[in-house]
């Protein structure tokens, strides 16, 4: 199926760093999202984005995050500072978005550790 | 607003014997119902979509019908393998959410024991 990668795999960081996770979604896809998973608990949304904007966020999209895909790169989850609640696997995903396919498809995971 | 309930969070099962996971939802809108697997340090994976013009979505040996009139897309495989074992998520996404945002539900575990 389609694919979607997520670099690095893992990441340890000190507690203020600024991090950034970076997605390579699905080439047609137009849809992007970040989900947090903490270990043993369920996957929670933090964020879509579309057309350059980020179009819904929920509380746990702090203002110390933000989201972009310059010039159809990557699409980046970034975290500045980075605080030990942050320490979660952060799963990008991706979908074409239309009433037809609206499925999405994931990458698979970036673990982070902050200490 | 829209809700996904999964109401067993473990399920413990023999090889061979049929399973069954439950999913109820509420949405305002006719939603389109999915199921994800999740294998241990793995990323979710589509296993089952509800709208394929009718017919009954059918995955590895899975499927799952999707009542309107209960709100309800439970899965169901008629012989469990070892292989099943992982945690499976029921989610939607409403029609009337242009935003395509997933709503999951709590999560199943599945263990299968020889």
């Amino acid at each position: 199926g389609p694919k979607v990668l997520q670099i690095p795999s893992h990441q340890i960081i000190d507690m203020g760093q600024m991090v950034t996770l970076n997605c390579d979604p699905v080439s047609n896809h137009l849809y992007f999202y970040w989900y947090k998973q903490i270990l043993g608990q369920q996957m929670e949304f933090l964020v879509n984005f579309y057309n350059g904007k980020v179009m819904e966020k929920s509380k746990l999209f702090k203002d110390q995050f933000s989201v972009e895909r310059p010039d159809g790169s990557y699409f980046t989850l970034k975290i500045q500072p980075t605080a030990l609640e942050d320490s979660a696997v952060y799963f990008c995903a991706s979908s074409f978005g239309t009433g037809g396919a609206p499925e999405q498809y994931f990458g698979p995971g970036t673990r982070l550790t902050v200490l | 607003g829209d809700s996904v309930t999964q109401t067993e969070g473990l399920v413990t099962l023999t090889e061979g014997l049929p399973v069954m996971l439950n999913c109820t939802y509420q949405s305002t809108y006719s939603p389109f119902l999915f199921w994800y697997v999740q294998h241990l340090n793995e990323a979710p994976k589509l296993l089952l979509k509800s709208f394929t013009d009718n017919k009954r979505p059918e995955h590895q040996g899975f499927h799952a019908t999707l009542h309107k009139s209960s709100s309800s897309f439970h899965l169901q495989k008629s012989s469990a393998q070892l292989s099943d074992s992982a945690l499976y998520y029921c989610a939607l996404i409403g029609r009337g959410d242009s935003n395509y945002q997933l709503i999951w539900g709590s999560g199943t575990k599945l263990i299968i024991k020889p």
